[in-house]
């Protein structure tokens, strides 16, 4: 049970390439949230999937595309990287959207974009 | 909207010092409280939990009590070891279901 992983651990890319962040759990959960974390500021929810086959805007959504594939993978799209998307991407599952459900977070992509 | 303010770190400690990391937050509504830990190079791990007012959560000599009456959720321990130093994520979750975190104290222990 390898909870949640994501792919890259690390990426660099230059301003206007285009990248997916992999994320995938095995916990069979319906929920699954994209985090960036930036110094000082605490985690932002990018954008998150209810359930498979939704998908829905977080605080942060904006040069972000996302892809619920099936029940366990959520992809994370950057379509033309820019230097202020330089951050630490989490991705996170729960197995639902409840007041007081506990989320469980993968390992990060440490993402620099020059 | 909502909010979650921490006490800015670093916090170096002494191997057996008390610890407090303060926690305030601003929501409307009853949400719900989490401490999480980040360790060096790891991702966050849920530390511990209150889902209402006067529960106390705790875990690994962990305590944080949901006080309503003061909006607070302060991370207490009373024994740090060098094991502890990590960064402190105070959070809430909404009757919107959205979590919001504060942005994180880092822990560092002395031997």
């Amino acid at each position: 049970n390898a909870g949640v992983t994501q792919t890259p651990k690390f990426q660099v890319l230059k301003t206007g390439q285009s990248m997916t962040l992999q994320c995938a759990q095995d916990m069979n959960h319906n929920s699954m949230y994209w985090y960036r974390q930036d110094p000082g500021m605490g985690l932002r929810l990018i954008y998150y999937s209810a359930s498979e086959g939704t998908t829905d805007k977080g605080e942060v959504p904006n040069g972000y595309n996302v892809s619920r594939l099936n029940k366990r993978e959520f992809s994370l799209r950057l379509e033309s990287a820019a230097p202020s998307q330089t951050s630490v991407y989490f991705c996170a599952s729960s197995e639902a959207r409840r007041k007081g459900e506990t989320q469980y977070f993968g390992p990060g992509t440490r993402l620099l974009v020059l | 909207g909502d909010s979650v303010t921490q006490m800015e770190g670093p916090v170096t400690l002494s191997e057996e010092a008390f610890l407090t990391i303060n926690c305030t937050y601003t929501a409307t509504g009853y949400p719900s409280l989490f401490w999480y830990v980040q360790y060096p190079g790891e991702g966050l791990q849920l530390l511990l939990k209150a889902t209402k007012a006067d529960d106390k959560g705790s875990n690994k000599g962990f305590e944080a009590t949901y006080r309503k009456e003061t909006t607070s959720f302060h991370l207490e321990k009373g024994s740090v070891q060098v094991s502890d130093s990590a960064v402190y994520f105070c959070a809430l979750r909404d009757a919107g279901n959205m979590l919001t975190f504060g942005g994180g104290t880092r822990l560092m222990v002395k031997p």
